[in-house]
């Protein structure tokens, strides 16, 4: 069964860190995008982060730029997110989505490419950003 | 950056009727990468529709997908009691991010 399990959250002061775990298995790990996505109290899903199946590749939202750093661990089929400087207005449940597809190699480019649907979803994890 | 617009923010329907939700990106999806997907309260999202058009595994054939450029639609054919939710379409062609709309409210009426 392909699952995801998050970790991580909790109650951060403005200004603080933190660093967010998502567990997976059940699928090639390292076959896959993984992305983050957040949800604000009673708001709509916000698209956070990105992450190639080798890891070479990560995208963020403007939102989150400079501030947040997502990274994964093939070896250990893990997804981090890495959340420093922390503002009120990242108070949210997040979400680890694994993509739809697995990666396609192009053969003109000698590339991956990874698709960033989301088939697979945790349960998720609540960061409180507060005082 | 593609800005996704969906409308309406709420339809109300009774079970039995036809839903048509739409999503409109502000510049073409290439490729129809176009997602959509449900979220009932306290749950995590779950992907219905992706490539403009594909069911997603174990999504009843009452859900359709349709469109292509900047024009998407969802599509339920008679609504069941546990379709009542909120949908979001989501872009994740060309360039990232990989917006959200802002989401259809389907209410029982």
């Amino acid at each position: 069964e392909v699952q995801l399990v998050e970790s991580g959250g909790g109650l951060v002061q403005p200004g603080g860190s933190l660093r967010l775990s998502c567990a997976a298995s059940g699928f090639t790990f390292s076959s896959y995008a993984m992305s983050w996505v957040r949800q604000a109290p009673g708001k709509g899903l916000e698209w956070v982060s990105g992450i190639s199946g080798s890891g070479g590749s990560t995208y963020y939202a403007d939102s989150v730029k400079g501030r947040f750093t997502i990274s994964r661990d093939n070896s250990k089929n893990t997804l981090y997110l890495q959340m420093n400087s922390l503002r009120a207005e990242d108070t949210a449940v997040y979400y680890c989505a694994k993509g739809g597809s697995p990666g396609q190699y192009n053969w003109n480019d000698a590339t991956y490419y990874y698709y960033y649907y989301m088939d697979v979803w945790g349960k998720g994890t609540t960061v409180t950003v507060s005082s | 950056e593609i800005v996704l617009t969906q409308s309406p923010g709420t339809l109300s329907l009774s079970p039995g009727e036809r839903a048509t939700l739409s999503c409109r990106a502000s510049q073409s999806v290439s490729s129809s990468y176009l997602a959509w997907y449900q979220q009932k309260p306290g749950q995590a999202p779950r992907l219905l529709i992706y490539g403009a058009s594909s069911r997603a595994t174990g999504i009843p054939d009452r859900f359709s997908g349709s469109g292509s450029g900047t024009d998407f639609t969802l599509t339920i054919s008679r609504l069941e009691p546990e379709d009542f939710a909120v949908y979001y379409c989501q872009q994740y062609g060309s360039s990232p991010p990989y917006s959200f709309g802002q989401g259809t409210k389907l209410e029982i009426k």
